[in-house]
């Protein structure tokens, strides 16, 4: 069966300082990937998708950047964290876009002062 | 472009109490409808959908039905318990597009 893994699951940066959030899915191939965040009391936003190896979409224009290096691996990183950065940041998958379930990691809490 | 309008929360019911939490969208095509539900704590979870004009999606005691004519897709539970105290979002997804979510109605199930 397919699971999706999310590290760290919270954490705590200054601002200024880097981010690398990373996610990983097993038992399937050439996924479709997403990071969605999730703001204190909001929706979702999605933030990056990617429909393979080194092809990265981005939805919204921000600071942060995000990277699929492998198959199966999924990296949201940041230079310089802002104070409006923190939140709930959920990866996801699917096997394609054409089929309609997407299936969410556990998500990362994150906090940045 | 597509977008969808949930019920503005936080509701709070007692157990064993009726729930309804409103959806309503706007979509270019014919849309695919979900809802999702979030734990405390934790990522998404596809708690139901319905791909198409008329069907009714189920899980756990919970429904939605896909109504075309009113744009709607209304999540219904006829007794909630305390387990089911969680954050909602209600979603939609047309071809070749991406998920567009509602903002959430958070649920608490005293009791």
């Amino acid at each position: 069966s397919q699971t999706i893994h999310q590290w760290p699951a919270t954490l705590v940066q200054p601002v200024g300082s880097p981010l690398s959030l990373e996610c990983t899915v097993e038992g399937t191939s050439n996924p479709n990937l997403y990071w969605y965040r999730q703001a204190a009391g909001r929706g979702l936003q999605l933030l990056f998708y990617s429909v393979g190896i080194g092809q990265i979409s981005s939805e919204v224009p921000q600071n942060l950047s995000a990277s699929r290096p492998q198959d199966r691996q999924f990296i949201l990183s940041s230079k310089k964290l802002l104070l409006s950065d923190s939140g709930f940041y959920l990866c996801a998958w699917r096997v394609s876009p054409n089929t309609d379930t997407q299936y969410f990691g556990p998500g990362t809490r994150l906090t940045v002062l | 472009g597509n977008s969808v309008t949930q019920m503005e929360g936080p509701v709070t019911l007692s157990e064993e109490a009726f729930l309804t939490i409103n959806c309503t969208y706007t979509a270019t095509g014919y849309p695919s409808l979900f809802w999702y539900v979030q734990y405390p704590g934790e990522g998404l979870q596809l708690l139901l959908k319905a791909t198409k004009a008329d069907d009714k999606g189920s899980n756990k005691g919970f429904e939605a039905t896909y109504r075309k004519e009113t744009t709607s897709f209304h999540l219904e539970k006829g007794s909630v318990q305390v387990s089911d105290s969680a954050v909602y979002f209600c979603a939609l997804e047309t071809s070749g597009s991406r998920l567009t979510f509602g903002e959430g109605t958070q649920l608490t199930v005293n009791p």
